[in-house]
């Protein structure tokens, strides 16, 4: 167990819909990184949070937004579901510094139908 | 565009014997790597980091690093069926702010 949760585990969610995923970080962490895992793929870089502010996108559109609260835990939020949405969405966690790992939740499990 | 290439397996050893997966990588800037293992449905769970060129023990893992070759890899000793998995590559650039840049991952299937 890594102390990372991560809520729902699974979801279906009909296209052009919205979802918002959430994220507890590990004790001590104070920076929150997103995932999208699609099948057979490794995971690909969304954006991290530091701060509650956006600190480093992948290449993804802004229909993909999120936010960090002062307790460090975050929520990712997706508007106009696509078809191609449908992934596992990860949520690392990590203490800011030189030399640090991140310890990844359990994932969301997207599907969109 | 920073890239991480794995073999995508499947790499196939027996039990007991020690299973050998690679990596490499683009980016000559990167500074922190990493091996997580990812069982089917699951999330992926680190085992290995390691930091600067050589090797690096853990139990039956040993990650090994060459920074001018741009290549890292991760042997594991006396496999188990258990250690069937998809094994992921991810490369830092380490500052500060760091995130990840993954391979596609190598399935390994140790057989009993």
């Amino acid at each position: 167990e890594t102390g990372v949760t991560q809520s729902p585990t699974h979801l279906i969610k009909t296209r052009g819909q919205q979802v918002t995923l959430r994220c507890s970080s590990q004790s001590g962490h104070n920076t929150v990184s997103w995932y999208q895992q699609a099948l057979g793929q490794g995971p690909q870089f969304i954006f991290q949070y530091y701060r509650e502010e956006e600190n480093g996108r992948g290449n993804f559109p802004p229909r993909f937004s999120g936010l960090q609260f002062p307790n460090y835990s975050s929520e990712l939020n997706v508007n106009a579901l696509e078809l191609d949405d449908s992934a596992l969405y990860l949520c690392a966690s990590s203490a800011r510094g030189l030399n640090t790992e991140a310890f990844f939740g359990q994932g969301t499990r997207l599907t969109v139908v | 565009q920073k890239e991480v290439e794995q073999n995508s397996g499947p790499l196939s050893v027996p039990e007991g014997a020690i299973a050998s997966l690679n990596c490499t990588y683009s980016d000559r800037g990167s500074q922190s790597f990493f091996w997580y293992r990812q069982y089917s449905g699951k999330s992926p769970e680190l085992i290995m980091s390691i930091y600067s060129n050589g090797d690096k023990e853990d139990g039956r893992f040993t990650a090994q690093l060459n920074k001018a070759s741009q290549y890292v890899s991760l042997l594991i000793r006396d496999s188990q069926p258990s250690d069937s998995a998809t094994y992921l590559c991810a490369v830092g650039m380490n500052s500060g702010y760091s995130t990840l840049t993954f391979g596609k991952g190598t399935m390994l299937l140790v057989s009993p």
